[in-house]
């Protein structure tokens, strides 16, 4: 099976600009988890979603927005953009259909790397 | 504040010797997983123990869990120079439906 793939690899966009992320899970996953990466804060979680459905959710401003498809593919989006929005944003897909399915095994997507200036 | 905090913070060692690193957690869990890093990629899945598992293994590698102490230790034998990354664990809770993750083991292998 192929993996799970992130669009674009690499993103520059300047302060007040807004940004949608892409990505797709390993086939027959439902559950898409976001994370954002960043040296000073580590790993921090942002949403899931499951079967087209925001099932929880982290501490982000509600500038951080996803949703997923019906076909799993999930966007997420950041509107009005920060420089401290700089990092490297992560999803991840799971084959657990169960309301823990983040505690199970992740599969990772190799990120989107957003650079705001 | 992080559930799991990694130990040591950066190791650097030569190939061919063995990698420990220890993650400590606070609250009762119901698994931990370790996860690789390469250079700011994604992260690798490499394994997942239970709280009512006590040993893992997995090729060079070996997990441990010691709830009584609340930690866990991943032990990479025979190290390579492809296992310089950086090493995570996350740890799954009753109270919590997301992974908390610990702030890594960045580990460097000298040829």
């Amino acid at each position: 099976k192929a993996g799970v793939t992130q669009t674009p690899r690499y993103l520059i966009k300047t302060r007040g600009q807004q940004v949608t992320l892409s990505c797709s899970p390993i086939s027959g996953h439902r559950s898409v988890s976001w994370y954002q990466q960043t040296p000073g804060q580590g790993l921090q979680f942002l949403f899931e979603y499951f079967s087209e459905t925001q099932r929880n959710k982290g501490n982000f401003p509600g500038r951080f927005s996803g949703r997923q498809f019906s076909n799993s593919r999930s966007e997420m989006n950041v509107s009005t953009l920060e420089l401290g929005d700089s990092a490297l944003y992560l999803c991840a897909s799971s084959s657990t259909g169960t309301s823990y399915a983040m505690q199970e095994t992740q599969y990772f997507g190799p990120g989107t790397r957003l650079l705001v200036l | 504040s992080q559930q799991g905090e990694e130990d040591p913070q950066a190791l650097s060692i030569q190939e061919g010797e063995n990698a420990t690193m220890n993650c400590s957690y606070k609250t009762s869990i119901n698994n931990l997983q370790w996860y690789r890093q390469n250079s700011g990629r994604g992260l690798v899945h490499l394994i997942l123990i239970r709280s009512n598992e006590r040993e893992k293994h997995s090729g060079r590698l070996r997990v441990t869990l010691d709830t009584s102490k609340k930690s866990s230790s991943l032990l990479i034998t025979a190290s390579r120079a492809a296992d310089t990354a950086s090493y995570f664990c996350a740890t799954g809770m009753d109270s919590n439906y997301q992974l908390i993750w610990g702030a890594g083991t960045k580990l460097i292998i000298k040829p």
